[in-house]
């Protein structure tokens, strides 16, 4: 078993461009959560795909959407990309919303 | 609203010694609780988690935390402490006892000296 996998894991981004990441959930798993976490911080809930469609949303703002596709793999797009988007960017699985979420090694993002 | 306070962002221990990791709660529904561990360039293990069956929950690597409802608090304690402990913690809050969608604190890091 994999676990969860997300890729890539790092990339260095400038100021204005938008970045895809993306996450495959653990096998069996269909529920896909993403969080922020910025450096010398707790992580911080941004959304959450279920069912293909986003279930619940943290408070971030448009620029970060997402996508979950019918094998249950997810992206994280964030448009617009500012200084302070640089962070670790980290995939949670779970099988529906009421068990137990894995979290991937995460995405390091580094904004210019 | 949920929130979660850590306090102390840093505690510091000898290999041996107590580890006591504090966390306060505000939760405006009954809670749901959990302690992560993040080791350096990781994602996120789970310890342990508060889902009301029990007040003392034991979780993987001798550790344990106690659900003070009075106190709003879920400590995290480990008797004694070993060198592989240092890393960084975090308590979280949820309204989902499967911890979706968690609301995380801003984590305390453990040293542990031999």
């Amino acid at each position: 078993d994999a676990g969860v996998t997300q890729s890539p894991t790092h990339l260095i981004k400038t100021r204005g461009q938008q970045v895809t990441l993306r996450c495959s959930p653990k096998s069996g798993h269909d529920t896909v959560s993403w969080y922020q976490q910025a450096l010398g911080q707790g992580p911080q809930f941004i959304f959450q795909y279920y069912e293909e469609e986003e279930r619940q949303r943290g408070n971030f703002p448009d620029r970060f959407s997402g996508h979950q596709f019918p094998n249950y793999s997810s992206e994280l797009n964030v448009n617009a990309l500012l200084l302070g988007d640089s962070a670790l960017y980290l995939c949670a699985s779970s099988l529906g919303v009421n068990t137990e979420a894995f979290f991937g090694q995460g995405t390091r993002l580094t904004v210019v | 609203a949920q929130s979660v306070t850590q306090l102390g962002s840093h505690v510091s221990v000898s290999e041996g010694a107590l580890v006591l990791l504090r966390c306060n709660y505000s939760s405006s529904v009954p809670p749901y609780l959990f302690w992560y561990v993040q080791y350096p360039n990781q994602g996120l293990q789970l310890l342990l988690k508060y889902t009301s069956a029990a007040t003392l929950v034991k979780g993987i690597n001798g550790f344990e935390a106690e659900f003070k409802k009075s106190e709003t608090s879920f400590h995290l304690t480990k008797p004694s402490a070993h060198m592989r402990d240092a890393a960084e913690y975090f308590c979280a809050v949820s309204v989902r006892q499967a911890g979706t969608a968690l609301i995380f604190g801003k984590g305390t890091t453990l040293s542990v000296s031999s």
